[in-house]
């Protein structure tokens, strides 16, 4: 089966500029979640979609990022404006909603922030 | 979910077994035990993951003490390619939704040739 797919795979951008992040789940898996990981650190969970739903967007920093799910298949993560701080990979990641299945990720993107 | 403790890191020479150890001693009796890898520049890959029996698949073996408190993932003939980051995570079964998955920082394991 085809993996997760991300674009793009690498993004510099200045601060304050807008960026957007593209996921495409695995045909099929209802929930699909967005990880930030900082360099040196495990991921983050930002934001978890059931179909095109949010679940939990609890750690989200809602001023400046945003997600979404249209028709519960492809997600995008936006960041505007972006901080230093952003620097990061942005992970995505699928799973079925039921079972004990483990998530399938994709190979994430990677945002430098300057 | 329960908290995970795992080594900062740790080596292994290529063709032994590597033994990756997890302390999980808040596990609760409904509560999986998952593992996931990074091999650099890659996301997360899913390894294994069991509730209170040994599991073993293609890639490795999880060995689960009788009180659940800990686990240590077994990779039999570790290869180079094994060289990533190993995660242990403690999960409760989905319920209604699919439940997250949050890493710690995880056991860097490098096999040495």
């Amino acid at each position: 089966e085809a993996g997760v797919a991300q674009s793009p795979r690498y993004k510099i951008i200045e601060k304050r500029q807008s960026v957007a992040f593209w996921c495409n789940p695995i045909s099929g898996h209802a929930t699909l979640y967005w990880y930030q990981q900082i360099l040196g650190q495990g991921p983050k969970l930002l934001i978890q979609f059931q179909n095109n739903g949010v679940v939990d967007d609890s750690q989200l920093p809602k001023d400046r990022f945003s997600a979404e799910r249209l028709k519960g298949v492809d997600s995008t993560l936006k960041i505007q404006p972006a901080k230093l701080e952003d620097s990061a990979v942005y992970l995505c990641a699928s799973s079925l909603l039921r079972g004990n299945y483990g998530y399938t990720f994709g190979s994430g993107t990677r945002l430098t922030v300057v | 979910d329960a908290k995970t403790t795992q080594p900062t890191s740790m080596d292994c020479a290529e063709g032994r077994a590597a033994n990756l150890p997890c302390n999980h001693s808040t596990i609760s009796g409904n509560e999986y035990v998952y593992w996931y890898r990074q091999i650099h520049s890659q996301g997360p890959q899913y390894i294994i993951h069991g509730l209170k029996n040994n599991e073993t698949n293609e890639m490795a073996s999880l060995i689960i003490t009788e009180d659940r408190k800990s686990s240590t993932l077994i990779l039999p003939h570790a290869t180079l390619r094994d060289t990533a980051v190993y995660y242990c995570i403690v999960r409760s079964p989905p319920s209604g939704s699919a439940r997250q998955l949050t890493f710690g920082s995880g056991t860097q394991l490098t096999v040495l040739p």
